[in-house]
């Protein structure tokens, strides 16, 4: 069974540019979450998604932030303009619909952005 | 607001030997699970270990195993007979609604 993908695993644009991340969750999982981890912080919750609806977007950090699951299979999150302060790495999760956070949740890789 | 505090940003153990990862946490709430993650250099973070708030008993998967203080709060992940492969960033996490993690604790092993 595949894992939690992401994509591009790293990704160094300069202030003001667009980004998009990609992540694909394991297949059937309805619940997918985005992480950030800025360096020597916390990881912290940004948004979960149940299949295409936005069920907490509370973590996420202004409004340069936007995510989708169109269709409830892979997410996206795009960041618009970039600021120096996005840099990190952004985690994506996911797990089963079950009792949600309570849920064990599986991991991808991570994209390491750098924001120049 | 619920808190998870880690406080040792790194530790080195002997291969062969004992390590505990100390793991604190604050929260109003009487029922949640708290997790501790692994994350080895270059890969995902995957979990070790689960503990649900309303068992007494401390969960145990083969050489990882917790001490679970729900009075004072405390979640600490012990590591037997650590090996190379071992190696990572360890998180601690506690959720209710949802998730908080720690910093993280680096671990060395040395051969």
């Amino acid at each position: 069974e595949a894992g939690v993908t992401q994509f591009p695993s790293h990704s160094v644009i300069e202030k003001g540019q667009t980004v998009t991340l990609r992540c694909d969750p394991i297949s059937g999982h309805d619940n997918l979450y985005w992480y950030r981890r800025v360096m020597g912080k916390e990881i912290k919750f940004l948004l979960h998604f149940v299949k295409e609806s936005k069920q907490d977007e509370s973590g996420m950090p202004n409004n340069r932030f936007l995510a989708e699951r169109t269709g409830g299979t892979y997410s996206t999150l795009k960041v618009q303009p970039a600021e120096l302060e996005d840099s990190g790495v952004y985690f994506c999760a996911s797990s089963p619909f079950t009792s949600s956070s309570t849920d064990t949740q599986y991991f991808g890789p991570g994209t390491r952005l750098t924001v120049l | 607001a619920q808190t998870v505090t880690q406080s040792q940003p790194e530790m080195s153990v002997q291969e062969a030997e004992t390590v505990t990862l100390s793991c604190t946490y604050d929260t109003s709430e009487s029922d949640y699970y708290l997790f501790w993650y692994k994350q080895p250099p270059s890969r995902q973070m995957i979990l070790v270990i689960r503990q649900e708030a309303y068992k007494q008993q401390n969960a145990t998967e083969n050489r990882f195993s917790v001490n679970f203080q729900k009075a004072a709060k405390s979640f600490s992940l012990k590591i037997s007979d650590s090996q190379l492969g071992d190696a990572a960033m360890y998180f601690c996490a506690y959720t209710g609604d949802k998730i908080i993690f720690g910093k993280g604790t680096r671990l060395h092993i040395l051969p």
